[in-house]
This record gives structure tokens, C-alpha cells and sequence, in this order.
């Protein structure tokens, strides 16, 4: 079967990083998305990897080992209005997006 | 950001009734997709369209059924709705898998009773 895994919560301080991790096993892989989702909106597009390393855009950066079958989402200088969820998703081999169930990240003063 | 809109955003019906949901987008996107969102689930397929009367299964397709008569128009019907149906739906629509990324709805929140 197919699967992504992801912690399910995280908690982290304001100023602060923070690292969602995210494992996959899946009919084959054409690349890996993160988005972003607050509580009672609708998921918005943050990354795409498809090939193997890191992909910086601005205070968020992706990570991706295909061999490992991992990913990660780096969140620095972290601020309150990051508090949300963060969906990981795979395009398998047949490009239907396999999604895990998220990872709710609160922040702290 | 893309257009893509949704209707209703909130519906609260009975079980044995039928509900319709809509899609609208103006990007032009050949693809389109519902999804249903359920607490400790990820996002789950229920139908997508690859073009106009295009469609196929997606992995909770049970209970569902969707028409595309429209590039911009995406239906997603209950014929007759039952509790277990009760989430939020969301609408996705994008280019294709060259582009990847996919663009959501609002969300549609339904209530069977």
C-alpha cells in the first residue's frame, strides 16, 4: 500500500526552527509537495521537490532524499501566523497525489 | 491566486437526501478534483477530472458521483446522503502533473443529520 507518514503535532517557540519530518512509501515518485493549511481555510502551495537536496524560499526551506524515501520542511524565525497545519504529498508513479494526514505545528510565545 | 470558488460553503441536510456541490474556476485548469478532509486523515480522492466529460475514481468514490459539462464547472452529487458523508469538501484544481501544484477551494462544510 501506499504511505505517508508525519508527526502528528509539534510544538515550538516563537524565534525559534522547527523541522516536520515526513517519510513516504509509494508506487513510484514524481516529485513531493508541502502546503500550508490554517485551521478552517483551504491548503496553499509552499513547496515542490523533485530531485534530491534542499530548496530554500525565503524563512521556509524543503529537504528531499529519494533513496530514503524523506523529506522534510524547514521552518526558521518562526512566527506566530505559523501556527497550521503542513500537508505532505507525493505524485506517485501513475501522478496521483498521495497526501498525508498533516502535522499541526503550534507556536508559543 | 488562482479563481477557484466553491457552493455551497456550509450545508446542513438530512440522511436520504440529495446534495450537489459546486466547483468554479476561471484559471482555465484541465484538471479538477474533490477531496474530502476528515480529522486524522490526509486529504482523500473522491473523483477528479483530466477534461470536459473526463472523469474517474478516486480512492472514496463510494456514494459519490461528479459531472464536468464545462472546463470552469466541476459538480460533485450525494445522490442520497448519509451520516458517514459529514466533512469538509474541498475542490482542487491545477495544469497537470508537468506543473504540480494544485489550487483549492474555500471548502465546503456538510452536516448529514
Amino acid at each position: 500500500g501506499q504511505n505517508i507518514d508525519q508527526p502528528t503535532e509539534m510544538t515550538a517557540t516563537e524565534g525559534a526552527i522547527v523541522q516536520i519530518n515526513c517519510t513516504y512509501q509509494t508506487s513510484g515518485f514524481n516529485g513531493l509537495f508541502w502546503y500550508q493549511q490554517h485551521a478552517g481555510e483551504a491548503p496553499t502551495f509552499l513547496s515542490y521537490n523533485v530531485l534530491d537536496g534542499l530548496e530554500e524560499k525565503g524563512r521556509f526551506s524543503s529537504f528531499l532524499s529519494r533513496s530514503k524515501g524523506y523529506s522534510y520542511l524547514l521552518l526558521k524565525e518562526l512566527q506566530m501566523k505559523d501556527s497550521a497545519s503542513y500537508l505532505c504529498a507525493v505524485w506517485d508513479s501513475n501522478y496521483q497525489l498521495i497526501w498525508g494526514a498533516g502535522t499541526k505545528l503550534i507556536i508559543k510565545p | 491566486d488562482a479563481g477557484i470558488t466553491q457552493s455551497p460553503r456550509h450545508k446542513v441536510t438530512e440522511t436520504g437526501t440529495p446534495v450537489t456541490l459546486r466547483c468554479h474556476q476561471t484559471e482555465n485548469h484541465r484538471y479538477m478534483y474533490w477531496y474530502r478532509q476528515d480529522p486524522g486523515h490526509g486529504l482523500r480522492l473522491i473523483h477528479y477530472s483530466y477534461g470536459v466529460k473526463d472523469t474517474d475514481k478516486g480512492e472514496v468514490s463510494d456514494g459519490y458521483s461528479v459531472s464536468r459539462s464545462k472546463t470552469e464547472d466541476f459538480l460533485l452529487t450525494l445522490e442520497s446522503a448519509t451520516s458517514s458523508q459529514t466533512s469538509v469538501y474541498f475542490c482542487a484544481s491545477g495544469q497537470g502533473s508537468d506543473t504540480g501544484e494544485l489550487f483549492f477551494g474555500e471548502g465546503s462544510r456538510l452536516t448529514v443529520l
